[in-house]
């Protein structure tokens, strides 16, 4: 059994550039959830998908969109970046409403 | 939404001490999990415990969820326990985590 993987580890974009980040769920986990954690806070939650549809979305602007995908992968897309959208983001897999298990995240630095 | 209260912010034990982490939550939870964040950022699930006790080694966990708190205890520490323990909890599955209380053991 796989567990949680993400990629890429790092990754450094500027102000205004759009970022891609990708998420493969625990084998047999059918539920994508994102996470944002700014440095020294706890994690915050973006969205969450099931089944490839949104089920449910944090308190973040529309510029921060994302993919499940068929085989229940997903993406985390951030649109005109931020200087404050540099964080750890994390990508966590259950099977529906279970425990969740997570990635080891990917460091995000805007510049 | 829900709010999570984790103390205290910051501990400090010498090598084999006990020591409880405490988690208050605003409002009724059906999901309640502890994970202990490692210093490269892995989050590593500890207990998933919306009610009840469990045991897992020097670690064990209990929720009151009626009384809207959760502790966690950790007996004979190791230097190996050093992190940020995170408490988190949800209707679902969408966590609401607290700030974390950031664990130092000295040898």
């Amino acid at each position: 059994e796989t567990g949680v993987t993400q990629s890429p580890t790092h990754l450094i974009k500027t102000r205004g550039q759009q970022v891609t980040l990708r998420c493969s769920s625990q084998s047999g986990h059918n539920t994508v959830s994102w996470y944002q954690q700014a440095l020294g806070q706890g994690p915050q939650f973006i969205f969450q998908y099931y089944r490839e549809e949104e089920n449910g979305r944090g308190n973040f602007p529309p510029r921060f969109s994302g993919l499940q995908f068929p085989n229940y992968s997903s993406e985390l897309n951030v649109n005109a970046l931020e200087l404050d959208d540099s964080a750890l983001y994390l990508c966590a897999s259950s099977w529906g409403k279970d425990t969740q298990y997570f990635g080891p995240g990917t460091r995000l630095t805007v510049l | 939404g829900i709010q999570v209260e984790q103390s205290p912010p910051d501990l400090i034990l010498q090598e084999g001490a006990n020591s409880t982490l405490r988690c208050n939550f605003s409002d009724s939870v059906n999901n309640l999990q502890w994970f202990h964040q490692n210093p490269w950022g892995q989050l590593i699930n500890l207990f998933y415990i919306p009610s009840g006790t469990k045991q897992n080694g020097r670690l064990s966990a209990t929720t009151v969820a009626t009384e809207r708190y959760s502790l966690l205890y950790i007996s004979s520490s190791q230097t190996t326990d050093s992190g940020v323990y995170f408490c988190a909890v949800g209707r679902g599955n969408k966590l609401v985590f607290g700030a974390g209380t950031i664990l130092r053991v000295k040898s």
